[in-house]
């Protein structure tokens, strides 16, 4: 089945620090990526997504590129900040192959990042 | 915030017990999913329903069942509880079932088992 495997945390950096959260993905069918950010108590909010092969997602100063040559969404952000601690979730999205359709969310196993000032 | 709400935000139970979460999705959003998050499975996807119809179908286990109602709102049930049902249960909503379409999440229940 589908699958997604991201970098094992936590990750703990200094403000302004180049952050980089490699997530990979396996997928029978052509699915689309995301990333997703949980804050403290909070729920989950999408940051980005990515609907086909080389297409960049972006927010917030947050960037990913969909490689489908090496199934990969790897989550980049150039300068973080303090306010960017959070766990980040790498999602996939893919139609089923059953006779009722849908799009569930297959997540990987989340990455911690703690940034300190 | 989302526009999705869930209640209630805590719940305390005992093992054997059956609880009841709601799930209020954005208005107009006909799909509403459900996760559960706890810290040996990760996020997992239980249920989907799409305009009172079940659409697709997770890891969701037999004590648990989930139903959409005409107003669009959902309720997970989870019965016989035992101590590792504890996590907690994300519900999300979107407008249609598609793949492209953005999920967006509710603040989620704590459920505890005793």
């Amino acid at each position: 089945g589908d699958s997604v495997t991201q970098m094992e945390g936590p990750v703990t950096l200094s403000e302004e620090a180049f952050l980089t959260i490699n997530c990979t993905y396996t997928a029978t069918g052509y699915p689309s990526l995301f990333w997703y950010v949980q804050y403290p108590g909070e729920g989950l909010q999408l940051l980005l997504k990515a609907t086909k092969a080389d297409d960049k997602g972006s927010n917030k100063g947050f960037e990913a590129t969909y490689r489908k040559e090496t199934t990969s969404f790897h989550l980049e952000k150039g300068s973080v900040q303090v306010s960017d601690s959070a766990v980040y979730f790498c999602a996939l999205s893919d139609l089923q192959r059953l006779r009722l359709s849908g799009s569930r969310l297959t997540f990987g196993e989340g990455t911690q990042l703690t940034v300190n000032p | 915030d989302s526009g999705v709400t869930q209640t209630p935000k805590h719940l305390i139970t005992a093992t054997g017990q059956r609880v009841t979460l709601r799930c209020s999705p954005r208005s107009g959003d006909l799909s509403v999913y459900w996760y559960q998050q706890s810290l040996d499975q990760g996020l997992q996807f239980l249920i989907q329903y799409y305009n009172g119809e079940e659409r697709a179908k997770g890891n969701i286990l037999e004590r648990f069942s989930a139903q959409q109602f005409p107003d669009l709102h959902s309720e997970l049930n989870l019965s016989s509880l035992e101590l590792g049902d504890s996590a907690l249960y994300f519900c999300a909503s979107s407008a249609l079932g598609g793949v492209y379409n953005e999920q967006f999440f509710g603040p989620g229940t704590r459920l505890t088992v005793l």
